[in-house]
């Protein structure tokens, strides 16, 4: 089965700082979503973006599927922003009901 | 938001006791699901279901069984819990389940303890 690695692993930022979270699948990969898990456990949908480019306010998120990666931009983070992004996919050819594999996260601690 | 809610969110068990852990959605989805979040192992799914009494295992299965009586109920159950299955459980829906379109939401979580 594919397998989803993210990068960083941990990042810390102070307030108003931008950055790039990081996505790559071994192979091709369908359904691509980014989340973030808050500090209080929620699972948040960000983006769903299995290729091309979306926005949403300071977050934007780019798929290039031919080149199996996926980014996600934070412009001007706030501590609200704290937490651990995942991404996930499914596997187009083992699909166990549209079963998403996650990447081990990237946990974000934004400082004031 | 997606209307996706899950009961208990806390309980704390004995080893050997059965456990009922329920997810109730009002968004009508065809597709739900439970997976358990634990340290070092991500996100990874138990079971799931495509429709009323049509379910199927996910990759970590053993130890768990699955109900879906109605559309709007999944429930999923320990028949006797073990201290390895102290996790959080998070419950998910799609209205599809692979293509076209297949965006899961995830709902609150149950967070499991198992003495």
């Amino acid at each position: 089965g594919i397998q989803v690695e993210q990068s960083p692993p941990d990042l810390i930022l102070q307030e108003g700082a931008n950055s790039t979270l990081r996505c790559n699948f071994s192979d091709s990969v369908n359904n691509l979503q980014w989340f973030h898990q808050n500090p209080w456990g929620q699972l948040i949908n960000l983006f769903y973006i299995p290729s091309g480019t979306k926005q949403n306010g300071r977050l934007s998120a780019t798929t290039v599927a031919t080149e199996r990666y996926s980014l996600l931009y934070i412009s001007s983070s706030q501590t609200t922003d704290s937490g651990v992004y995942f991404c996930a996919a499914t596997d187009p050819f083992y699909n166990q009901g549209g079963k998403l594999i996650f990447g081990q996260g990237t946990e974000l601690s934004v400082k004031p | 938001d997606a209307g996706i809610t899950q009961s208990p969110r806390h309980k704390v068990t004995e080893t050997g006791t059965p456990v009922t852990l329920r997810c109730h959605q009002t968004e009508n989805h065809r597709y739900m699901y439970w997976y358990r979040q634990d340290p070092g192992h991500g996100l990874r799914l138990i079971h799931y279901s495509y429709g009323v009494k049509d379910t199927d295992k996910g990759e970590v299965s053993d130890g768990y069984s699955v109900s879906r009586s109605k559309t709007e109920d999944f429930l999923l159950t320990l028949e006797s819990a073990t201290s390895s299955q102290t996790s959080v459980y998070f419950c998910a829906i799609s209205e599809s389940g692979q293509v076209p379109y297949n965006e899961q939401f995830f709902g609150p979580g149950t967070r499991l303890t198992v003495l």
